[in-house]
């Protein structure tokens, strides 16, 4: 069965750094880039970017460059989402998910991490 | 501001047909594939629709799928309680390079 497995719950201070992981099984890793979508308490979904797996070369949505990096361990298929320096904005639920059959569908979800950044 | 615009809210009695509404642009709907999901609260979202009018292995033909230029829809029939959830779009931006969803919609079944 394909999966994408993401690591638990995190509640962290502001000025933390914070790694949360995305495990691929059943699937052929490196064949598909890993997308991160991020949803804030009660709102919508938010595209963060993209890494591909075989290189962690990413790109990144309109307006989140900078604030956190993506990358890959394929040893283990797994993706990575992490941040040097964690602000209360950026507590929200994160998934992670596969792109299907176009670079606008994704066809396989992570069960979501939630991070809580507060002091 | 989502690049694509949805109704916040949509709502038909059951067993009535409901239809949710995604408006882009050229350099999104009007050029790429339209996919729609599903999501209930507390979980993740689903793929409910992808390629503008294709339904993934499990999901019952009571979902449709169109597009006509720089927009898309969502149609469901024969509504039950159980499909009472959020409901996005989302394409590729050729400009942006990105991913875009819409803001979401949210399907009350009275």
């Amino acid at each position: 069965e394909e999966q994408l497995m993401q690591s638990g719950a995190e509640v962290k201070k502001p000025g933390e750094s914070l790694r949360i992981s995305c495990q691929a099984s059943g699937y052929t890793f490196k064949s598909f880039w890993i997308y991160w979508v991020r949803q804030r308490p009660g709102k919508g979904l938010e595209w963060l970017g993209r890494v591909d797996p075989s290189t962690s070369y990413s790109t990144y949505g309109p307006s989140f460059q900078g604030h956190f990096s993506m990358s890959t361990d394929m040893s283990i298929s797994t993706a990575y989402l992490q941040w040097s320096s964690l602000e209360a904005s950026d507590t929200a639920i994160y998934y992670c998910a596969r792109p299907g059959t176009s670079d606008g569908c994704l066809d396989l979800w992570g069960q979501g991490t939630q991070v809580i950044v507060s002091s | 501001q989502s690049v694509l615009t949805q109704p916040p809210s949509v709502s038909a009695a059951p067993g009535q047909e409901v239809t949710i509404s995604c408006s882009g642009s050229d350099s999104n709907i009007g050029t790429n594939y339209v996919s729609w999901y599903q999501q209930f609260p507390g979980t993740a979202p689903k793929l409910l629709i992808y390629d503008n009018n294709q339904r993934p292995s499990g999901i019952p033909d009571r979902f449709s799928g169109s597009k006509s230029g720089p927009s898309a829809t969502l149609g469901i029939t024969g509504l039950q309680t159980g499909d009472e959830a959020d409901y996005y779009c989302a394409t590729w931006d050729s400009i942006l390079s990105s991913v875009v969803f819409g803001g979401g919609s949210r399907l009350t079944v009275l």
